[in-house]
């Protein structure tokens, strides 16, 4: 049950794009369709944002997207808004009925 | 609206055990899967348990198997997590968490519960 891998931190500029990535093997996030992003304010609860590698629930803005290749999903934000900034978790089916997180993503808006 | 809301946490001392609880509203509770996932202090979320929308199975991590038992009462509308033989690593944040679909992903969070194990 090892943790997914992001990086620490990301950053951007109001309207730039960032992409975070989620390192994992093929008994997880290379194995599975089941991968999803997080997103955490300081205090709060996570809140879904993508689902099934590259699907946003409804009230998601499209400004988030979600993609998977091999063993590696990544989240990108467009046009990054002040709001955004937040810890962003992945998570994925890692088989045997078990779930992994990644260690989260601090993102920053400059 | 459809909400989530847990209670039971506080302090414990290692080896004790407690009940948390996790109440549902505005959503059919017995259609849907529901985990528990933990966050300890200043770290990353961690997955701890499952039970299926009936019941018939749960699974758990690796660390709190044989310690934790998740279970559900559909006529409540609420999910239990029953922790014995805590150690200080299980001091987190508990969230209770909506799956849809079996899917693996939590569409619906509560606001979590503190548990801090310590002597």
């Amino acid at each position: 049950q090892s943790a997914l891998t992001q990086p620490p931190s990301a950053s951007g500029s109001p309207g730039q794009s960032v992409t975070i990535s989620c390192t994992g093997t093929s008994s997880d996030v290379g194995g599975y369709k089941y991968v999803s992003w997080y997103q955490q304010h300081p205090g709060k609860a996570p809140k879904l944002m993508i689902y099934e590698v590259n699907k946003r629930p409804s009230g998601v803005p499209d400004r988030f997207s979600g993609s998977k290749s091999g063993h590696t999903a990544s989240l990108t934000v467009s046009g990054l808004q002040a709001e955004d900034e937040a810890d962003y978790y992945c998570s994925s089916y890692a088989g045997s009925n078990n779930l992994v997180f990644g260690g989260g993503t601090k993102l920053t808006v400059l | 609206q459809m909400q989530l809301v847990e209670s039971g946490g506080g302090v414990v001392q290692p080896g004790r055990s407690l009940r948390l609880s996790c109440a549902a509203s505005g959503f059919a509770f017995s259609n849907y899967g529901m985990h528990w996932v933990r966050q300890a202090p200043g770290k990353g979320l961690e997955w701890v348990a499952v039970i299926w929308y009936d019941g018939s199975y749960k699974y758990y991590r690796d660390s709190v198997k044989g310690r934790f038992t998740i279970s559900r009462d559909t006529s409540k509308n609420t999910l239990y997590l029953q922790m014995s033989s805590l150690r200080a690593e299980d001091t987190a944040v508990y969230y209770c968490a909506r799956d849809t679909e079996g899917s693996w992903y939590f569409d619906l969070w509560g606001r979590g519960t503190l548990v801090t194990v310590s002597s």
